[in-house]
């Protein structure tokens, strides 16, 4: 069981725009920066949100972060068919003393 | 620019001792406000942080594996290396290697992964 609870799973149409969700306690998304992966199959996964609303290099800005108390908001808007992947959300968790993921949540663009 | 890259077996026996190493190239382990970790994924399932070293040696493990993970970077400024004790089936994993950065706990490069399986 995961510290960070996300969704299994989320789906909308290409050009629409999706929501992932991860919430965690103030031990963890209260106190510490959240960060978000995508994962492709294959390959490594890959920074897209980090500090909780900041976009590294090359990430389009239809890739944001929101954070509110213990939960954080992973957005995309104008789907296309290249997101469906696996997102993952991460942070610190002072009380176990270590890094934390979320179970991970499977974006399908229909 | 900052790659990473893991090496070691593929495949390990259980109750070994598996051991993993990654090279950094374009920078060092001693970069103020980085450390340095592993991560793994097993088949069908999600990413689990196993473990890190500041460039202070500081280290810091998932307290779920019970002690069994050691992160080092005893021999060189490049290269920093994990160490699983008694594997199991359940250790069957791609394991990554990454960089992150302090206070904000996030990893911006990492390695292309190494698929270990344990099996006899």
């Amino acid at each position: 069981q995961s510290v960070l609870t996300q969704p299994p799973s989320v789906s909308a149409a290409p050009g629409h725009s999706v929501t992932i969700s991860c919430s965690g306690s103030a031990s963890n998304i209260g106190s510490k920066f959240i960060s978000w992966y995508q994962k492709l199959p294959g390959t490594a996964p890959k920074l897209i949100i980090f500090e909780d609303n900041k976009r590294p290099a090359g990430i389009p800005d239809r890739f944001s972060g929101s954070k509110s108390a213990t939960s954080a908001t992973l957005g995309i808007t104008g789907l296309q068919t290249g997101d469906e992947a696996d997102y993952y959300c991460g942070t610190w968790a002072v009380s176990l003393g270590h890094g934390v993921f979320g179970g991970g949540t499977k974006l399908t663009v229909l | 620019q900052l790659q990473l890259q893991e090496s070691g077996p593929g495949l390990v026996k259980p109750s070994e001792t598996l051991t993993l190493t990654c090279t950094v190239s374009g920078g060092f382990l001693s970069a103020s406000r980085n450390y340095w970790g592993w991560i793994r994924q097993p088949p069908g399932r999600g990413l689990e942080w196993l473990g890190a070293i500041t460039n202070s040696g500081n280290t810091y493990y998932n307290r779920f594996l019970n002690g069994r993970v050691t992160v080092s970077s005893e021999t060189s400024d490049t290269q920093f290396t994990l160490t699983m004790v008694s594997v199991t089936a359940a250790d069957t994993a791609i394991y990554y290697c990454a960089r992150l950065w302090s206070y904000s706990d996030y990893a911006d490069v990492w390695g292309q992964g190494t698929l270990v399986t344990v099996s006899t």
